[in-house]
């Protein structure tokens, strides 16, 4: 099992909808756990934070499930800003580096 | 606050030859942490230095290596190029006195192997 899978998309929406993406992780003794954003040839942006069950910010909602080791990225009422790709990551064993899944695309379309 | 600097932005080299990617961290922070982003995959973490000395190393062969300086800026050098190693290269530095994971990312250097 890879460190960190994720559905890799695209996920084509309209504006206004909401999309989620799943993402699984293999080592259970994770404690934090990370999403970031990455337009395209840019470098990944920090978008949330999840270190409990789940962290909420604005139109953006990160849930953790540790006992079946996913997290799911919900973002409501989608904007065309919302395109790029979405990763999801988790801190190595080390604590101090991250594995990154491949990332999930988004295109919001008009 | 000064953010992650990466230089070049763009390179373009042969199989066989050596290259150097230079980072300078953000202001404050002591760790520099490497990763390779081929085209279509997220990032591989290369290794990480931590006041000047190698701290974690994911699975990539000797022929890459790094430094750190005592200011905390990093080089990350390649030897004996091949094809697969046409990547963004990715440079995030980080605070980890403070325990914390959060890891500021450059702009990357793009490096194309012919």
């Amino acid at each position: 099992r890879k460190e960190v899978e994720q559905d890799p998309g695209p996920f084509n929406v309209p504006e206004g909808a909401t999309v989620a993406f799943n993402c699984t992780y293999s080592n259970s003794a994770s404690q934090s756990f990370f999403w970031y954003r990455q337009d395209c040839r840019k470098e990944p942006k920090l978008l949330m934070s999840v270190y409990s069950s789940g962290n909420e910010d604005g139109r953006f909602t990160a849930q953790l499930n540790r006992a079946s080791q996913y997290i799911s990225l919900l973002i409501r009422d989608s904007k065309l800003s919302d395109s790029a790709t979405y990763l999801c990551v988790v801190p190595r064993d080390s604590g101090y580096a991250l594995n990154f899944g491949k990332g999930t695309s988004l295109l919001v379309t008009p | 606050e000064t953010g992650v600097t990466q230089s070049p932005t763009h390179l373009i080299k042969t199989r066989g030859q050596q290259v150097t990617l230079r980072c300078s961290s953000q202001s404050g922070h002591n760790t520099v942490s490497w990763y390779q982003q081929a085209l279509g995959q997220g990032p591989q973490f290369i290794f990480q230095y931590y006041r000047e000395e190698e701290n974690g190393r994911g699975n990539f062969p000797p022929r890459f290596s790094g430094l750190q300086f005592p200011n905390y800026s990093s080089e990350l050098n390649v030897n004996a190029l091949e094809l697969d190693d046409s990547a963004l290269y990715l440079c995030a530095s980080s605070a980890r006195d403070r325990g914390y994971n959060e890891q500021f990312f450059g702009p990357g250097t793009r490096l194309t192997v012919l």
